[in-house]
């Protein structure tokens, strides 16, 4: 069965203070894995597509990396705009998403 | 570009009522829509795949004659839930799969609530 895991559930952050969000899985048939951010009674937000491990990808404060069996977002010197739940999704032929964690980045 | 729309934004019924759900692609032609539920604090869950011009593929536990899916037109689908119970109340999130994207690239939509009273 396809399973998807996201650590830590909630994390709360000094704004400057960097750290990364962790995306475990365990998929058959991935092609690839997405990175999505949802504010409250949004719906997802597409932040980043990585299709091989060893690939990063960069957007402003947020940084994306893949291995074979799991994928970090790094949040570097994170603002309070950037608050919000950070979803992995891996695709194999469809979305499967983890629950998510809740960033919290505080002034 | 890939803006999706969803309306509307929030419902609140009674139950044993229907409900329509409708998600648009304003800046670009879908042939694959797809419909999630999220309850609070959980993961977006697929329930259905739908092709423009052909039958909704549902995923496994959902109910097909519980939600209808319609996806007429190439920027159109709508999502039926029909003799609503307290039970289906949720978030519903549709999204979108521009033309000639690689894999399953998505774009979302803001989301309905569904509140059955």
């Amino acid at each position: 069965e396809d399973q998807v895991t996201q650590s830590p559930e909630a994390l709360r952050l000094q704004e400057g203070e960097s750290s990364s969000l962790n995306c475990s899985y365990t998929v058959s048939g991935l092609r690839g894995l997405f990175w999505y951010r949802q504010d409250p009674g949004k719906g997802p937000e597409f932040l980043f597509t990585l299709y091989s491990a060893g690939e990063e990808k960069e957007k402003e404060r947020l940084k994306a990396t893949l291995t074979k069996k799991e994928s970090f977002l790094h949040i570097t010197a994170p603002k309070p705009e950037d608050s919000a739940t950070y979803l992995c999704a891996p695709d194999t032929d469809k979305l499967i998403f983890g629950t998510g964690t809740r960033l919290q980045v505080f002034p | 570009g890939a803006v999706v729309s969803q309306h509307p934004s929030r419902v609140i019924c009674k139950s044993g009522t229907s409900v329509k759900i409708e998600c648009r692609s304003l800046d670009f032609q879908a042939t694959t829509m797809f419909w999630y539920r999220q309850f609070p604090k959980q993961s977006l869950m697929l329930m259905a795949t739908s092709n423009e011009g052909s039958k909704a593929t549902y995923e496994q536990g959902v109910e097909k004659d519980k939600f209808l899916i319609n996806h007429a037109s190439l920027t159109l689908s709508t999502l039926t839930v029909t003799s609503a119970h307290p039970e289906d109340s949720s978030f519903y999130i549709c999204s979108a799969r521009p033309p000639g994207q690689g894999f399953n690239e998505q774009f979302f939509g803001p989301g309905t609530r569904l509140t059955v009273l």
